[in-house]
């Protein structure tokens, strides 16, 4: 009964493909992230949907498409994946009342 | 520019030794402020938010903060490490105090000796 579930946990995949990762929470929560982490552990927010709306569309390239098909679900979808997409993606949901994020064990891509 | 600074990008400190992970933001108010913590291949836990009131807040696993307004400083502080605690720690802001986006500082990468 994990609280925040992404899949794939890994995933390796050749330039130029498209890939998905999904995102899960059972935790009743409104809001939900999209954080990117790179090699140096840096963590960026990429995107955060409220209710299965976009609230927060950071400065990221368009091949980068998120899709929220109900509150619970944040999928994230990456077409023509380049090198520098090489990161740990971490999904995050975040209930009404209080700003801290809970998050999933993250999804690590390694575009070769 | 907003901002949330972490100096120490390494500590190196011995089991049983007290710790402190600084922590700066550059904002005019006072924003919500977080620390979490990242295991190796794990997600980030919560380890003590500060919203408003007492400026030393008590977290998890033994961990405390205490929010210095003058300095723009929450620094976290741990009396005797252990060497489960070996880990990345994150400081985060809330910079518009909505809730709606967490700034995270470059992360401290703690490491335990014997």
């Amino acid at each position: 009964d994990t609280a925040v579930s992404q899949t794939p946990k890994y995933l390796v995949t050749q330039m130029g493909n498209d890939k998905s990762i999904k995102c899960e929470q059972n935790l009743g929560h409104d809001t939900m992230y999209w954080y990117k982490q790179d090699s140096k552990k840096f963590l960026k927010i990429m995107f955060s949907y409220n209710n299965k709306e976009l609230i927060i569309n950071e400065t990221v390239p368009n091949r980068f498409s998120p899709k929220s098909p109900d509150k619970a679900h944040l999928n994230l979808h990456i077409n023509s994946l380049e090198l520098g997409d090489s990161a740990v993606y971490f999904c995050a949901s975040r209930p009404r009342r209080t700003g801290e994020l809970f998050f999933g064990e993250g999804s690590r891509l390694t575009v070769l | 520019a907003q901002s949330v600074t972490q100096p120490d990008i390494h500590i190196t400190v011995s089991e049983g030794a007290s710790l402190e992970l600084r922590c700066n933001y550059s904002y005019g108010a006072t924003p919500y402020l977080f620390w979490y913590v990242q295991s190796p291949g794990q997600g980030l836990q919560l380890l003590l938010k500060y919203f408003s009131g007492d400026t030393l807040v008590q977290g998890i696993k033994g961990f405390e903060a205490e929010f210095k307004r003058s300095q723009s400083s929450f620094n976290l502080r741990k009396p005797s490490v252990h060497w489960s605690d070996a880990a990345e720690y994150f400081c985060a802001v809330d910079l518009n105090n909505a809730g709606n986006m967490l700034t995270f500082g470059g992360g401290t990468r703690l490491m335990v000796k014997p």
